[in-house]
């Protein structure tokens, strides 16, 4: 049973335009959601969080929008560059820190 | 190092023997993570420490997997009678505190894989 899942396990962007990756949960006591980034080889790395009393948390190009009612998030990237090209995971949190990921989806971004 | 160092970053052992993997956490972090991630899966939780006790260790697949913090620093993984199927890469993570929302600092992980 998933509880976090990112439905698209690849997205391609030109560089320059948005990119939109998108995670779907099911679990109404999750309280805190999170994205992470990961490059071949190496740990997750945090980039984003985002508080369930708030619905947007903006920080430099990327932006994570929260809708609680349809239990979904998404994650902006604008504009879009070639080094943003990595693997991305939500995460949702509900005890402090025992997270749930969702699968990930690869982001190309195209020069 | 300043980051989660994880030991050796590459395991390769028969089915059937035991291995052990190693996680220092970035010093002065309290709270301590084991997760496994196999292909094209996100990480799955497995154990949290929080100082030297186990807080939670319910994703523990089965008795074949322990893991121990036995100063409250650096931890190790054991994995008895290893099989095909644990074959991963198995990430550990660490945190300010283990409660509230301190983003997890995740090392690069070992790859293990079982012949």
């Amino acid at each position: 049973d998933q509880q976090v899942k990112q439905n698209s396990p690849s997205l391609s962007v030109q560089e320059g335009r948005i990119s939109i990756l998108n995670c779907d949960y099911t679990n109404s006591m999750f309280d805190y959601f999170l994205w992470y980034k990961k490059y071949p080889a190496e740990g997750p790395t945090f980039l984003i969080s985002i508080s369930s009393i708030k619905d947007k948390n903006e920080d430099g190009r990327f932006t994570v929008f929260l809708n609680k009612s349809a239990k979904h998030l998404s994650l902006h990237i604008v504009p879009s560059q070639p080094g943003d090209s990595a693997v991305y995971f939500c995460a949702a949190d509900n005890a402090g820190n025992m997270l749930t990921f969702g699968g990930g989806t690869r982001l190309m971004v195209k020069p | 190092g300043a980051g989660v160092s994880q030991t050796p970053s590459n395991k390769v052992t028969e089915k059937g023997k035991y291995v052990e993997l190693r996680c220092d956490p970035i010093s002065g972090h309290t709270a301590l993570y084991w997760y496994r991630q196999s292909l094209g899966q996100g990480p799955e939780f497995l154990i949290y420490f929080q100082g030297t006790g186990a807080a939670d260790d319910s994703g523990l697949p089965n008795d074949r997997f322990f893991a121990v913090r036995p100063e409250g620093s650096v931890s190790t993984l054991k994995i008895q009678r290893t099989e095909r199927g644990d074959s991963a890469v198995y990430l550990c993570a660490s945190s300010l505190i283990g409660q509230g929302h301190s983003p997890l600092h995740f090392g690069n992980g070992t790859r293990l894989t079982v012949t």
